[in-house]
């Protein structure tokens, strides 16, 4: 049973505008979610992190929002840029674990 | 500082054939873990170290596996016999303290014919 879901798969967005990536998950416990992206043929990096008590975070051109009576967040990239083309992996973690739950993916193509 | 790294990049097998994956992680992160990616999933926790015990190994899929992390360092991740469902992309990623900053490897794609 999957507890953090990324249910579109692909995304394709111009050069310049704002790419807007959304997850849900499904367990209430997480205490901090994160985005992570990923090149062809490189392991995941991280990107940016919300804890579960916030409402938003933002670095640069990447905010993350939680709303957690919705079990959702999203990913805001703007302006997006041709370089932000990768996969990218939301993924949620409890402190009393200390694994990552991720995602499938979202495959953004940002084209000119 | 060097990342974390991988040996090998690849590695194609049969079905039965014994498989033993490298993970450097970054120099002084006690914490390792491996992860696996099957194509088009999500990508799934096996096992985290902290120093040369296991720390939570509730990821692992069953006793095919082995991982060992000898003297705090280096980690193998060894597959005896391997499956077809044994396919996919393995990720180690490392951190100094537990918690969120977990680097991550370029992983090891293993196909098991």
């Amino acid at each position: 049973d999957q507890q953090v879901k990324q249910n579109s798969p692909s995304l394709s967005v111009q050069e310049g505008r704002i790419s807007i990536l959304n997850c849900d998950y499904t367990n209430s416990m997480f205490d901090y979610f994160l985005w992570y992206k990923k090149y062809p043929a490189e392991g995941p990096t991280f990107l940016i992190s919300i804890s579960s008590i916030k409402d938003k975070n933002e670095d640069g051109r990447f905010t993350v929002f939680l709303n957690k009576s919705a079990k959702h967040l999203s990913l805001h990239i703007v302006p997006s840029q041709p370089g932000d083309s990768a996969v990218y992996f939301c993924a949620a973690i409890s402190y009393n674990t200390d694994k990552l739950i991720f995602g499938t993916g979202t495959r953004l193509q940002v084209f000119p | 500082e060097a990342g974390v790294t991988q040996f090998p990049s690849h590695s194609v097998i049969e079905k039965g054939q014994t498989v033993t994956l490298r993970c450097d992680p970054i120099s002084g992160h006690d914490n390792l873990y491996w992860y696996r990616r099957v194509m088009g999933k999500e990508i799934k926790f096996l096992l985290h170290f902290v120093k040369e015990s296991k720390q939570d190994e509730s990821g692992m899929p069953n006793n095919r596996f082995l991982a060992e992390r000898t003297g705090g360092t280096y980690s193998t991740l060894k597959v005896q016999p391997a499956e077809l469902e044994d396919s996919g992309v393995y990720f180690c990623a490392s951190s100094r303290a537990q918690g969120l900053k977990q680097f991550f490897g370029p992983g090891t794609r293993l196909t098991v014919l």
